[in-house]
């Protein structure tokens, strides 16, 4: 099993630029989250989805859209990239909601830098 | 809202040295706790979990206590080796919601 794939691995913008972040997972999932990781702070949850068509924000969201038309993939979409966005993103995935389902299963990164 | 927070690192210790990390948590409910580690260049991964009250979770060696009267769900293992060298993050699951420290830098040395 693939698991959460991430592409793309390394990305370098110019302010201003717009990109997508892709992430896709072939395990069924409903729910599917990105993150960013910053030194000293630990992860941040910007947006997630508990299934097809429904997003909703997390503790960062400012900066970014997301949208989910198929149960496979979440792709993260940067407007007008800022300096500020410079971080390592993560995505990840888990079945569903309950005790049983908590664990996430995370994609191996996208480290962006934005000059 | 919900909260984590662990001890700042960077740690470096010998092999078969005893590792403690410590994690107090923040939470209204009941929420469950895990740790996640990160190998170089690599995503996150669940190392343990633990649902409830004086719950003990335990993965390669690694055990971590759920203690509500301390709110604390410190991680230990009694001998590192050199291959535990990673960033461990404690977190807490509110429903949908993941909330992660800031993470402890381990380094092992032979």
């Amino acid at each position: 099993n693939a698991g959460v794939t991430q592409t793309p691995k390394f990305q370098v913008l110019k302010t201003g630029q717009s990109m997508t972040l892709q992430c896709a997972q072939d395990m069924n999932h409903e729910y599917m989250s990105w993150y960013r990781q910053d030194p000293g702070m630990g992860l941040r949850l910007i947006h997630y989805s508990v299934g097809a068509g429904i997003t909703d924000q997390g503790e960062v969201p400012n900066g970014y859209n997301v949208s989910r038309s198929t149960t496979e993939d979440f792709p993260l979409r940067l407007l007008s990239a800022a300096p500020s966005q410079t971080s390592v993103y993560f995505c990840a995935s888990r079945a569903g909601t309950g005790i049983a389902n908590e664990k996430l299963f995370f994609g191996s990164g996208t480290q962006l830098s934005v000059l | 809202g919900d909260s984590v927070t662990q001890m700042e690192g960077p740690v470096t210790l010998s092999e078969e040295a005893f590792l403690t990390i410590n994690c107090t948590y923040t939470a209204t409910g009941y929420p469950s706790l895990f740790w996640y580690v990160q190998y170089p260049g690599e995503g996150l991964q669940l190392l343990l979990k633990a649902t409830k009250a004086d719950d003990k979770g335990s993965n390669k060696g690694f055990e971590a206590t759920y203690r509500k009267e301390t709110t604390s769900f410190h991680l230990e293992k009694g001998s590192v080796q050199v291959s535990d060298s990673a960033v461990y993050f404690c977190a807490l699951s509110d429903d949908y919601k993941l909330s992660f420290g800031a993470g402890t830098t381990v380094t092992v040395r032979a």
